[in-house]
């Protein structure tokens, strides 16, 4: 069975700071993806990433996919509280559509 | 290009009921995928269909079914609905094809099984 654990399960910062999630896994996956979700609402993809060693930033998160495409990792840079939400990391094995989603980690960023 | 929609937003239903849900993908898009979402388990995929074929299943009872029709657009349906059942359920469409898997999710339809 593959699992991906998302650490931390949960995070309250101050806005301004600087924070890192982790998705790490035993599997490798073929591609990994970023979501963030609102209360009430479906997840937002943000990224995807599919090669090992590979960094993207968009404005302020930086995403990176480790050499051996088993663990992710996703940096805020001086979080706003429009950040505050449900971070959820998502691998594809293969050629698929079957996303499997990490346990989640919810993000609160206090003004 | 207009979103993913889902059809009801918010359903209540009574133990043994049954219950179908609708999804409209993304014009152009051929994939649609259903998972399940609750604060237990998480999200988990229950099937995807592409051209009107499932192409995947999740670990799902057979109480959970779908179907995907020529437009795309996908239906899900739960039979004999359990108290467990309670979640959001969240369709996903993406082009399906080789160059690209990322999926796009629909706000969801909340499900309570009472």
């Amino acid at each position: 069975t593959q699992l991906l654990e998302q650490s931390p399960q949960f995070l309250s910062i101050q806005e301004g700071e600087n924070l890192t999630v982790y998705c790490n896994s035993s599997s490798v996956f073929s591609s990994l993806q970023w979501y963030r979700q609102e209360p009430g609402e479906g997840p937002v993809l943000l990224v995807t990433v599919v090669t090992g060693g590979e960094v993207k930033k968009l404005k302020r998160l930086t995403f990176q996919f480790g050499d051996a495409r088993k663990d992710s990792s996703l940096h805020i840079t001086a979080a706003q509280p429009g950040d505050t939400g449900l971070y959820l990391c998502a691998g594809a094995a293969g050629a698929t559509n079957k996303l499997i989603f990490g346990t989640g980690t919810l993000l609160a960023v206090q003004p | 290009k207009a979103g993913v929609t889902q059809t009801p937003r918010y359903l209540i239903k009574t133990r043994g009921q049954q219950v179908t849900l609708s999804c409209s993908p993304i014009s152009g898009h051929r994939s649609v995928s259903w998972y399940q979402q609750t604060p237990g388990q998480g999200l988990q995929f229950l099937f995807e269909y592409f051209s009107e074929t499932q192409r995947n299943k999740g670990n799902f009872p057979g109480r959970f079914s779908g179907r995907q029709f020529s437009n795309s657009r996908s239906e899900m349906n739960v039979s004999t609905l359990e108290l467990g059942d309670s979640a959001l359920y969240l369709c996903a469409s993406s082009s399906g094809t080789s160059s690209s898997y990322e999926q796009y999710f629909g706000p969801g339809t909340r499900l309570t099984v009472t």
